[in-house]
């Protein structure tokens, strides 16, 4: 079985600040997928970014970037100077590659950044 | 810009009522997921289609929730009869169902049962 574990419940820091959210994944698989989802105030999952097992090049995207290292099993993200509108709740999770094609993701639970101005 | 739509966005109803969610896929995409987000639980897996054919359904309660797709268009999720554990934020999501693909979220039907 598949599992992923955010331990941070709540983040809060100030905007400008940089700040990290920690996932760990657990999964016997080889092949798997790593996602993070943004959760706004408004509800809706909004898709941020996949890697794959295979591929352990870290990731920049604006002030969004990724840290995947499987030696620990780890899938961080961090955001440099962070923003208001950056406040809400982040998902990380972990899907299997069934081999016929996608199956369900499972996720984290969450943590909740808070960005003061 | 294609996006997954659900309706309705928000749901009362009393226990014992059935209730029926729809979901309708981006076009192209062969796969659609129903997730449940509760408090206590968080996002869970219910069920999962793929050419309209259900995968895995291990997820749902069977003896209250059922999950179809009459066609590639749509997919519903019904609870009969609702009772209130069932309030939560039901999610469907769409995927092209590729090894890597990406499955993007619809807005949700929050269900609340009184």
């Amino acid at each position: 079985a598949q599992k992923v574990t955010q331990a941070q419940t709540e983040i809060s820091v100030v905007e400008k600040e940089d700040v990290t959210l920690d996932c760990v994944y657990e999964t016997r698989d080889t092949t798997y997928y790593l996602f993070w989802y943004k959760q706004p105030p408004s509800g809706e999952l909004v898709f941020l970014i996949r890697r794959n097992s295979f591929d352990e090049q870290n990731e920049i995207s604006g002030r969004y970037s990724w840290n995947f290292q499987k030696s620990t099993s780890s899938f961080n993200f961090t955001i440099t100077a962070s923003q208001v509108v950056d406040s809400a709740v982040y998902f990380c999770a972990l899907r299997m590659y069934s081999g016929g094609g996608a199956d369900g993701l499972t996720f984290g639970k969450g943590t909740h950044l808070i960005i003061q101005p | 810009d294609a996006r997954v739509t659900q309706t309705p966005r928000h749901k009362v109803t009393e226990m014992g009522q059935e209730v029926t969610m729809r979901c309708q896929p981006i076009l192209g995409h062969n796969t659609v997921f129903w997730y449940r987000q509760t408090m206590m639980q968080g996002l869970e897996l219910l069920a999962y289609f793929r050419n309209r054919a259900p995968l895995d359904d291990s997820g749902m309660p069977k003896d209250r929730f059922s999950a179809e797709m009459p066609d590639a268009t749509l997919a519903t999720l019904k609870i009969q009869p609702s009772e209130p554990r069932d309030s939560a934020v039901y999610f469907c999501a769409s995927g092209k169902g590729q090894g890597q693909e990406t499955q993007y979220f619809g807005p949700g039907t929050r269900l609340l049962v009184l």
